[in-house]
């Protein structure tokens, strides 16, 4: 089955401790991205990935990083989380601009 | 810089009524178009997409969207709404080039009432 799989689904962390939310994909997509989801503000982008080694901050980039070095990952890193990056997230993959195809999300809180 | 605005927040419909939900976008030239819907604690589903052609556009769940050049709008319609619809609705904008960037508005949220 096509699919964008993210984990963990579900995270409660502390400020400052590293963490990484995982996604991968099996549909040999090229561009990946990584959204935010807020009440209020809706999706955001934090950072896009053409392809292989080639990734762009979005529009909310403060505070993530992230690394491309296999076409199928895009793994989200915080370095040090803050409370304000409690947030839902997303991660999605495309080719060709046939449309984007999302993971279930991955809530994360810091406290 | 590609924007998008859904100008309804909430909208309540009583099961069975008619629904549209307004899209309207910024951008220099036709975009590709999308919508995709969020049920509660769920991922977001692609609904359908405009990339050229008919500017009417069918997509799942019995749902349609009209693109509209002159008005910059593509509104989102559906002639008989279930209960099973109540989720939220995101529009989406692709500026088409090789940037594959994908701008959502901020959502609107659909309450059925039976």
């Amino acid at each position: 089955e096509a699919q964008v799989t993210q984990n963990p689904r579900y995270l409660i962390t502390v400020t400052g401790k590293k963490l990484t939310v995982t996604c991968s994909q099996n549909m040999n997509h090229e561009y990946m991205s990584w959204y935010r989801q807020d009440p209020g503000l809706g999706l955001r982008q934090i950072y896009y990935s053409m392809n292989v080694e080639v990734t762009d901050k979005g529009d909310v980039p403060e505070g993530y990083k992230v690394s491309r070095k296999e076409k199928r990952n895009f793994p989200l890193i915080l370095e040090s989380p803050s409370p304000n990056q409690t947030s839902l997230y997303f991660c999605a993959s495309s080719s060709n601009r046939v449309g984007y195809t999302f993971g279930s999300g991955t809530r994360l809180t810091v406290v | 810089a590609q924007s998008v605005t859904q100008p309804d927040i909430h909208i309540t419909v009583s099961e069975g009524a008619s629904l549209e939900l307004r899209c309207n976008y910024s951008y220099g030239a036709t975009p590709y178009l999308f919508w995709y819907v969020q049920s509660p604690g769920q991922g977001l589903q692609l609904l359908l997409k405009y990339f050229s052609g008919d500017t009417l556009v069918q997509g799942i769940k019995g749902f349609e969207a009209e693109f509209k050049r002159s008005q910059s709008s593509f509104n989102l319609r559906k002639p008989s709404v279930h209960w099973s619809d109540a989720a939220e609705y995101f529009c989406g904008i692709n500026s088409g080039g090789s940037n594959y960037k994908l701008t959502f508005g901020k959502g609107t949220l659909l309450t059925v009432n039976p």
